[in-house]
């Protein structure tokens, strides 16, 4: 059964700053992985998407790096800004399923 | 930006009643999701949808819960008795194709906020 752990559970930066958020699962046969961003009071929304045949994806200052071989993917967030406040949360899709399965998210915090 | 839409955003209601959530998933989505967030916890998901039909479902949805596309356009989720367990934030998901055996983005309407006193 996967298992996705995500640490910390709550990140404080200031403005400007680089970081990374980590994300871990159990069972490497993963067919892809996803990167969310929840707000308060608002659904997810998809940032990025990694298939289990690629290392990464960027998007404007988000990339993602998957490594399956460790079970670790991780979010890389440029230059951050105080609009980027929000929980972040990994989800892995297995093969022969439809179902994600979720971290229980990073809560980062930008401040000005 | 077409998204998934979701009603009502708060519902309250009493023990061993029952609710209907909706949903209206983007128009061109075929597979259909409902997942719920109890207050600290991880996302869970609880069914998914296409052609009619559950294609897949997980031990939480059990006979209390049941789903319907009544029409083209909505998307529901019904608890015949709700528990006070129950309480959590639902959330509607559609996608284009499923996954797998595609590489497809989630989209996530922004929850219905289930309370059972």
């Amino acid at each position: 059964k996967q298992e996705v752990t995500q640490i910390p559970a709550a990140l404080s930066v200031p403005e400007g700053e680089n970081l990374v958020l980590n994300c871990s699962f159990t069972d490497s046969a993963i067919y892809n992985l996803q990167w969310f961003r929840q707000d308060p009071g608002k659904g997810l929304t998809s940032l990025l998407l990694i298939q289990s045949s690629q290392r990464e994806q960027t998007s404007g200052r988000l990339n993602a790096s998957l490594d399956k071989s460790s079970g670790r993917s991780t979010l890389y967030i440029a230059a951050s800004q105080p609009g980027d406040s929000a929980t972040y949360l990994c989800a892995s899709s297995q093969g022969g399923s439809e179902k994600l399965v979720f971290g229980k998210g990073t809560k980062l915090t930008v401040n000005p | 930006e077409p998204e998934v839409t979701q009603t009502p955003s708060h519902q309250v209601t009493q023990m061993g009643q029952e609710v209907i959530l909706r949903c209206v998933p983007i128009s061109n989505h075929l597979y259909f999701y409902w997942y719920r967030q109890i207050l600290g916890q991880k996302v869970e998901f609880l069914v998914s949808f296409y052609n009619n039909e559950i294609s897949e479902k997980s031990e939480i949805f059990d006979d209390q819960f049941s789903v319907e596309r009544p029409d083209g356009s909505n998307f529901t989720l019904k608890i015949r008795s709700t528990k006070l367990e129950d309480s959590a934030m639902y959330f509607c998901a559609s996608s284009r194709q499923g996954l797998p055996p595609f590489n497809e983005k989630l989209f996530f309407g922004s929850g219905t906020q289930l309370s059972v006193l």
